[in-house]
């Protein structure tokens, strides 16, 4: 069973602070993704990263970076948190798939909710 | 424009009735869809891919119009359990920058009553 943890449930932050998110997932995924989910407007990706130490923007990176120094593991860092980060936060992981290109299932890790004051 | 566009609902169905609901993609390049499902306050699983020539899944079909860029999902004999959020997922082409990208949908809202 593919299992992708993230280090807290919830978090409250304030304003300026640095925040780390952490997600580990245990099938040794190339793929990992950050997306944020907020009302009526759906997932949108943070940051991916498809191996150590590689990372790629995703629709919406401003405010955000990410590090990636094991395969199981990515951090979403937000510098100095803003009311407007505010958010469900999701990682996720896939495989490559076979031949490149195409599109393999992502799981999820259950989200962390933050809440920046 | 957003690049997936659903539905938000609520649809309300009876248990036992039929629910379909569909979402509209800009991409005409994506080639992967799918269906989520995302409970309350859980993260999305994937439900189903969507194939050209339609495809069934027990009580699911889930089918795809190219030409109006257009999926859709049926939900037959709706149980309880069928009650949740239902994203549609397409993927951004088969370009190198984009092959690991979704875009995901706001999600529909499905509510299975007794």
């Amino acid at each position: 069973d593919v299992k992708v943890t993230q280090s807290s449930r919830y978090l409250v932050k304030r304003t300026g602070e640095k925040v780390f998110l952490e997600c580990v997932q245990d099938m040794d995924h190339e793929n990992m993704f950050w997306y944020r989910q907020d009302p009526g407007l759906g997932l949108r990706l943070i940051y991916f990263s498809y191996d150590v130490k590689m990372k790629e923007k995703g629709d919406i990176p401003e405010g955000y970076s990410v590090s990636r120094e094991k395969k199981e593991r990515f951090s979403l860092i937000l510098e100095s948190a803003s009311t407007n980060q505010t958010s469900m936060y999701l990682c996720a992981s896939s495989l490559v798939p076979l031949g490149g290109g195409a599109y393999n299932e992502q799981f999820f890790g259950p989200g962390t909710r933050l809440t920046v004051l | 424009r957003k690049e997936v566009e659903q539905d938000p609902g609520p649809f309300n169905v009876p248990e036992g009735a039929t629910v379909a609901f569909n979402c509209t993609y800009s991409n005409s390049a994506s080639q992967s869809f799918f269906w989520y499902r995302q409970d309350c306050r859980k993260e999305p699983k994937l439900l189903m891919s969507v194939y050209s020539s339609g495809n069934e899944d027990g009580r699911f079909t889930a089918q795809l119009n190219r030409a109006s860029q257009y999926i859709s999902l049926l939900i037959r004999d709706s149980k309880l359990s069928d009650s949740a959020t239902y994203l549609c997922v397409v993927n951004g082409g088969m370009t190198t920058d984009s092959w690991g990208k979704l875009q995901f949908g706001a999600g529909t809202q499905v509510v299975v009553t007794p």
